[in-house]
């Protein structure tokens, strides 16, 4: 089945405490990008990557990292994470830069 | 920058239609997007317009002005399942990020 597969689907941590995201796609799928949920702000960009080794900054990059070293992964980390990223995350990855997007179930973060 | 502009709420009844609009200025336009996100689920995909006029799709119907900067959702047929939030979503460039408005949250009733 083609799916965009996140890890956890639930997390609580505390500031400071470094953690990744993952995000995995089976569609071979060049695109791949972050994005973040937050009531009354919607869905925001993070980060996004064209293809392997190749990422750029979105909307709101600030205290987020990513790699894209395998064109199927691209986890999401956060050095050192702090309560204004609670937020319920989402993987999104497209054939190509102009496609439908297909998104993971989402990442349920809180930072206490 | 950008800037895209849905409203917040709306409801409709049962086997009714509704339309909902979409508002955007950017500098530069590359397609726009309609996503429909369920409660506590993911986004899924609806349409893509990148030429003016009418993408029709079953129920769901899309439409969009470039000169007006301007595009609606139209879904026929109401059903209770159709309760749920509707994305606006604006790419600018080739190689840009994908701007999403805020949603408008679609209430159906019996």
């Amino acid at each position: 089945e083609a799916q965009v597969t996140q890890n956890p689907r639930y997390l609580i941590t505390v500031t400071g405490k470094k953690l990744t995201v993952t995000c995995s796609q089976n569609m071979n799928h060049e695109y791949m990008s972050w994005y973040r949920q937050d009531p009354g702000l919607g869905l925001r960009q993070i980060y996004y990557s064209m293809n392997v080794e190749v990422t750029d900054k979105g909307d709101v990059p600030e205290g987020y990292k990513v790699s894209r070293k395998e064109k199927r992964n691209f986890p999401l980390i956060l050095e050192s994470p702090s309560p204004n990223q609670t937020s319920l995350y989402f993987c999104a990855s497209s054939a190509t830069y102009n496609s439908p997007l297909h998104f993971g179930n989402g990442t349920r973060l809180t930072v206490t | 920058g950008q800037n895209i502009d849905q409203p917040t709420e709306m409801t409709a009844t049962e086997g009714a239609i509704v339309q909902i609009n979409c508002t955007y200025q950017t500098s530069g336009f590359n397609g726009l997007f309609w996503y429909q996100q369920h409660a506590g689920e993911a986004p899924t995909f609806l349409s893509y317009n990148v030429l003016d006029g009418l993408e029709e799709k079953g129920r769901f119907s899309s439409f969009l002005s470039r000169s007006k900067g301007y595009s609606y959702l139209l879904l026929k047929e109401l059903q209770m399942k159709d309760s749920a939030s509707y994305l606006c979503a604006v790419k600018r460039e080739r190689y840009s990020t994908l701007t999403f408005g805020k949603g408008t949250m679609l209430l159906v009733s019996p």
